[in-house]
């Protein structure tokens, strides 16, 4: 079947500029996750969804980083005001289950979107 | 503190042999999943075995197992009879439950080279 989907593959941008990052979660599952995955370190998480609502968003850096997901399947991380610091690999993860329950809840992810801001 | 520590950023291994890569965790939650992931160049991460802190046996997938020794907050990744297609980064990740942190926190990976 079909995994994760993000889009764009790779994006470049200048600083300053505003861009859009999307996410197409597995088919059913309810939990979507966002992480940021910098050269030569694990993904770092940002946010979470269970459904439409952002259940845990501690993650985000700051407040130029937003995400929504408005129907419950696909999400969008958007980002304002590059800077070259946020150049890295952004992976979206989704789960069938909420993370707590035994079954299902393992995370798969998507290829990631390499942000690079210049 | 680090809560997910692995001290190998490479390792080697021959063809049809066995290698483990190490994974120490820091956690006071009674209740927490620890996983191991893989990441291929292609930039995807591989979900591969899940241990439970309340698992009373050790995890196997396959030709994966984990090692997991509570009492040394230890969760060691045993991969049986490498193969070059093995060759990637593996991270290991732990959920902890209490601390109403739903994501999973990774560590920094090893790099994992299986040689013909």
């Amino acid at each position: 079947g079909a995994g994760v989907s993000q889009t764009p593959s790779n994006k470049v941008t200048e600083k300053g500029k505003y861009v859009e990052l999307r996410c197409d979660p597995i088919s059913g599952h309810t939990a979507l996750y966002w992480y940021r995955q910098s050269l030569g370190q694990g993904p770092e998480f940002l946010i979470y969804f269970q459904g439409t609502g952002a259940a845990d968003d501690s993650g985000l850096p700051n407040d130029r980083f937003f995400a929504v997901r408005p129907e419950g399947s696909v999400s969008t991380l958007k980002i304002q005001r590059t800077e070259r610091g946020d150049s890295a690999v952004y992976l979206c993860a989704s789960s069938l289950n909420p993370p707590g329950v035994r079954g299902g809840s393992e995370q798969y992810f998507g290829p990631g979107t390499r942000l690079t801001v210049t | 503190a680090q809560k997910i520590t692995q001290t190998q950023p490479g390792m080697f291994v021959q063809e049809k042999e066995a290698v483990t890569l190490d994974c120490t965790y820091d956690t006071s939650d009674p209740s927490y999943g620890l996983f191991w992931y893989k990441q291929p160049s292609s930039g995807e991460m591989i979900f591969l075995i899940y241990q439970g802190s309340y698992d009373q046996q050790n995890a196997t997938e396959g030709r994966y197992s984990l090692n997991f020794q509570k009492a040394r907050k230890s969760a060691n990744l045993v991969i049986s009879a490498s193969q070059l297609g093995d060759s990637a980064m593996y991270f290991c990740a732990m959920r902890e439950r209490d601390t109403g942190r739903r994501a999973l926190t990774f560590g920094s990976g090893t790099r994992l080279q299986v040689q013909p």
